[in-house]
């Protein structure tokens, strides 16, 4: 299996601030790589898939990078709806889609 | 839109049978997948349905899985047996998109808690 890792778990931010969320594969997945928003109490939302590619409807705030293992998530400049837990999802190599541990962002 | 709605037991017994059904309605159903999330905890893939009958369990939960479709009824169902505490959690159905160069879950449903608990 590919083991997802996240970092930080969590972080304290502002509204306003620049927020940046590193997601780490156990080898190779491409850029088969996706991002999911979770608010409590709701269902996972995508965000960004094949690393970098904008969900409909979601704000341009949000944006993906990197390939190969590493990538980022980052919100340009965090909004009061954006405090959740995201988590990075690789698809390159099933069974199993894995999922990373999760990072919570909070009000700082 | 495509639109899922879990249903099924809240309370299961240790040793028993987890049965949730999806109903999907809004689209064809294509690719589809069952994700779940213990109380507080991350999101672990179960396993998908596509191609109208092809599937891919999680090999941690392979032995106990199975997904099936009712075509004539746009209704997606899992069975988990032997089921302990360790599958309590809010179980999501959800629609996959895939491509050449691209695999996403889409539209998520709401989600259904199963408690594990004599």
């Amino acid at each position: 299996d590919i083991q997802m890792t996240q970092s930080p778990s969590s972080l304290s931010a502002s509204v306003g601030d620049r927020v940046t969320i590193t997601c780490r594969a156990s080898q190779t997945i491409s850029n088969f790589l996706n991002w999911y928003q979770q608010k409590p109490g709701k269902a996972p939302k995508l965000l960004i898939y094949a690393t970098s590619s904008l969900q409909s409807g979601v704000p341009p705030r949000f944006s993906g990078s990197g390939s190969g293992t590493d990538f980022t998530l980052t919100i340009s400049s965090l909004q009061p709806e954006d405090f959740a837990t995201y988590y990075c999802q690789q698809s390159y190599s099933s069974p199993p889609i894995t999922f990373g541990p999760g990072t919570k962002v909070d009000v700082k | 839109q495509v639109q899922l709605q879990e249903s099924g037991p809240g309370l299961v017994r240790p040793s028993g049978t987890l049965s949730l059904n999806c109903d999907v309605s809004g689209g064809p159903l294509n690719r589809w997948t069952w994700v779940r999330q213990p109380p507080g905890r991350g999101l672990e893939w179960i396993g998908e349905l596509y191609n109208g009958g092809s599937s891919n369990y999680s090999p941690s939960l392979k032995s106990r899985t199975s997904i099936s479709l009712d075509k004539a009824k746009n209704l997606l169902s899992l069975r988990l047996t032997s089921v302990t505490a360790a599958d309590t959690a809010v179980y999501y159905c959800a629609e996959v998109r895939d491509g050449y160069n691209y695999y996403y879950i889409d539209s998520w449903g709401q989600g259904t808690l199963v408690t594990v608990s004599s």
